[in-house]
C-alpha cells in the first residue's frame, strides 16, 4: 500500500466550478501535510500548509482529518490559471516526506 | 516565500560523464535539503536526504556510489551524478526545508544523457 494516496483524475470543471481533492496516508503518526501545485514541466510550488484546525488562504481551504487519515482541499471559484496538478505531502520523523502522485485539474473556460 | 535556486537548469553530455547539479538556498539557511527525481507523467522520488555537515541518506533502490551528494554549507547541497547513463535521464529536483517543516523547491535540472 502506498504511503500516500490522490486520485489521479484528471478532474475537469468550468471556470466558476468548485472542487475538491481528497488524499488519504497510511501512517498515522505523520506530522506534518501540505498541498503543492505543480505545473507541467515546472518544480512543486507550496501553494499551503495543512493545520490540524483546518486553513483558508482566499479561494483555497485545506482541512486535516486524523481520524480517517485523510487531507483535503477545496477550490473554490475556479479559474483557468488553477490548472495544475496538486501534489499531497506527508511528514513525519521531522525528515521523512512522502508524495502523492497527483491530482490534475483542468479548469476549462 | 523562501528561494532556492538550481544550476544548471539543463543539461546534454555523453554517456559515461559525470555531471554535478548545484542547489542553494538564496535566503535562507537549510541544514536539510532533499534530492529528487521526476519522470515524465510520474511522481517526485525522493532519492536522498542531504544534512549539512554528515553524510546524505539514501533512499532505498539509490546508489549512493552514483549519485554523490555534498551538503558542505548551510546553503549550498551538490548532487554528481557519476557516469551517466541514457537511463539516469530525468528530471532532478532539489528542495530546502523550511522552519516550519516546509519544503521549498528549486527550479529544478532536466538532464538528458545520449
Amino acid at each position: 500500500r502506498k504511503e500516500v494516496e490522490q486520485d489521479p483524475g484528471p478532474f475537469n470543471v468550468p471556470e466558476g466550478a468548485t472542487v475538491a481533492f481528497n488524499c488519504t496516508y497510511s501512517n498515522s503518526a505523520s506530522q506534518s501535510f501540505f498541498w503543492y501545485r505543480q505545473d507541467c514541466r515546472k518544480e512543486p510550488k507550496l501553494l499551503m500548509s495543512v493545520y490540524s484546525s483546518g486553513n483558508e488562504d482566499g479561494r483555497f481551504t485545506a482541512q486535516l482529518n486524523r481520524a480517517s487519515q485523510y487531507i483535503s482541499l477545496l477550490i473554490r471559484d475556479s479559474k483557468l490559471s488553477d490548472s495544475a496538478t496538486y501534489l499531497c505531502v506527508v511528514g513525519y520523523n521531522f525528515n521523512k516526506f512522502y508524495f502523492g502522485s497527483g491530482t490534475k485539474l483542468n479548469v476549462k473556460p | 516565500g523562501a528561494v532556492v535556486s538550481q544550476h544548471p537548469s539543463w543539461v546534454i553530455c555523453k554517456s559515461g560523464t559525470s555531471v554535478k547539479i548545484e542547489c542553494r538556498s538564496l535566503d535562507f539557511q537549510a541544514t536539510t535539503m532533499f534530492w529528487y527525481r521526476q519522470f515524465p507523467k510520474q511522481s517526485l522520488m525522493l532519492m536522498a536526504t542531504s544534512n549539512e555537515g554528515s553524510k546524505a541518506t539514501y533512499e532505498q533502490g539509490v546508489e549512493k556510489d552514483k549519485f554523490l551528494i555534498n551538503h558542505a554549507s548551510l546553503t549550498l547541497s551538490t548532487l554528481t551524478v557519476t557516469s551517466a547513463h541514457p537511463e539516469d535521464s530525468s528530471f532532478y529536483i532539489c528542495s530546502a526545508r523550511g522552519g516550519h517543516n516546509e519544503q521549498f523547491f528549486g527550479p529544478g535540472t532536466r538532464l538528458t544523457v545520449l
